[in-house]
């Protein structure tokens, strides 16, 4: 079975703190994504990676960075938190060919206060 | 660029009644469909996909979704629900040659006995 793996489930933060959020994964994808999930706006993409130390930006990449040192291990950094940044985050992971499937971590719930 | 919309925020459902839950998408280019659904407290799960042949698709769980191009739908569908089909529930798109999702806003389908 894939698995992807959070390293939280839950985290509280405060404003201007820098938060790491850390997503692995065991079953040797290429592609490695971080969404965030609000309410009525579904899953909207962060940043991906292809490869390490590869990154592209999604849909929304402002107040958010990304690292790629190993294969298995994808980071979202928040540089200095803020309230807007309260949110459910997932990771996921999938093979590079584009008919595979992603597979999607449990997700952390970040509450900036 | 695709974008998808799924029509219903919330749909609440007797238990052993049939369900329907729509989603329409546009796009300029070829696309690959998905419906992932997540479960209370749970990261996403791949109920069923669409990539080519039979329009009709069968998933896990009893699930079903078709594919009709000419009207941009891929409505999911599934004749006798149980209680525990409670969850939130994700229409997605992606370009075929490509490797990013975009969601629709989910659909809250709850289970009354």
């Amino acid at each position: 079975d894939v698995k992807v793996t959070q390293s939280s489930r839950y985290l509280v933060k405060r404003t201007g703190e820098k938060v790491f959020l850390e997503c692995v994964q065991d079953m040797d994808h290429e592609n490695m994504f971080w969404y965030r999930q609000d309410p009525g706006l579904g899953l909207r993409l962060i940043y991906f990676s292809y490869d390490v130390k590869m990154k592209e930006k999604g849909d929304i990449p402002e107040g958010y960075s990304v690292s790629r040192e190993k294969k298995e291990r994808f980071s979202l950094i928040l540089e200095s938190a803020s309230t807007n940044q309260t949110s459910m985050y997932l990771c996921a992971s999938s093979f590079l060919r584009e008919h595979y499937e992603q597979y999607f971590g449990p997700g952390t719930r970040l509450t900036v206060t | 660029a695709q974008s998808v919309t799924q029509l219903d925020s919330q749909v609440p459902v007797f238990e052993e009644a049939p369900v329907e839950l729509r989603c329409n998408y546009s796009s300029s280019v070829s696309v690959y469909l998905f419906w992932y659904v997540q479960y209370p407290n749970q990261g996403l799960q791949l109920l069923l996909k669409y990539l080519s042949g039979s329009t009709l698709v069968k998933g896990i769980n009893g699930f079903e979704a078709e594919f009709n191009k000419s009207q941009t739908s891929f409505h999911l569908r599934k004749p006798s629900v149980h209680i525990s089909d409670t969850a939130e529930y994700f229409c997605a798109v992606r370009p075929a040659a490509g490797n990013k999702l975009t969601f629709g806003g989910g659909t809250r389908v709850l289970v009354k006995p």
